[in-house]
């Protein structure tokens, strides 16, 4: 029950495009089309953005993308705006149990 | 509307005990798994237990594994958390979610603080 691999931080400016990477192993990951992907601004709950790779909620922008290869998941943000700016947590089953990723600091300049 | 309310957080000493709930309105709650998951301060998330519709499967991390134990009361739409030997290391801001299948978590309570100190 590892934590998940993320980058520490990203950034980018309004308008652009990142891809924040999630990496793991092949016991969750790569062994699994269930990873989902949550949004946490300072001092809320989580949001759910992307599940099972690469669905989105219904009122998720679709400028929210998510994909996998290998025990590599990654969540590209399109059009960057201002609100976009949280931490992004990524979240994978594993057999009996559950994994989230360290989570990445999203910062809009 | 989903709503989920945690309650029971507060600061107790080393090796005691809490029991959390989450009270579950605007959906069918005895048809959902339900997940906590917790944030210590600073830090990122990590699920703690998952529970299934009737109770019969419960599901934990390995450090929760003999300490804390996941119910639910499908008759009062609640889910608890009873906690015992908590440590330090237990402090965090505990979440109920709806767990929509496959740790699809897509909906979260505001969760409530809980802070293990002498």
């Amino acid at each position: 029950q590892s934590a998940l691999t993320q980058p520490r931080s990203v950034s980018g400016s309004p308008g652009q495009s990142v891809t924040i990477s999630c990496t793991g192993t092949s016991s969750d990951v790569g062994g699994y089309n269930y990873v989902s992907w949550y949004q946490q601004h300072p001092g809320k709950a989580p949001k759910l953005m992307i599940y099972d790779v690469t669905k989105r909620p219904s009122g998720v922008p679709d400028r929210f993308s998510g994909s996998k290869s290998g025990n590599t998941a990654s969540l590209t943000i399109s059009g960057l705006q201002a609100e976009d700016e949280a931490d992004y947590y990524c979240c994978s089953f594993a057999g009996s149990s559950g994994v989230f990723g360290g989570g990445t600091k999203l910062t809009v300049l | 509307e989903v709503q989920l309310v945690e309650s029971g957080g507060g600061l107790v000493q080393p090796g005691g005990s809490l029991r959390l709930s989450c009270a579950a309105s605007g959906f069918t709650f005895s048809s959902s798994w339900m997940t906590w998951a917790r944030q210590a301060p600073g830090k990122g998330l990590e699920w703690v237990a998952n529970i299934n519709v009737d109770g019969s499967v419960e599901q934990y991390v390995d450090s929760a594994k003999g300490r804390f134990t996941v119910s639910r009361d499908n008759a009062k739409s609640s889910l608890y958390l009873q906690m015992n030997s908590l440590r330090a290391e237990d402090t965090a801001v505990y979440y109920c979610a709806k767990n929509a299948g496959w740790y699809r978590l897509d909906s979260w309570g505001p969760g409530t603080l809980v802070s293990v100190s002498s």
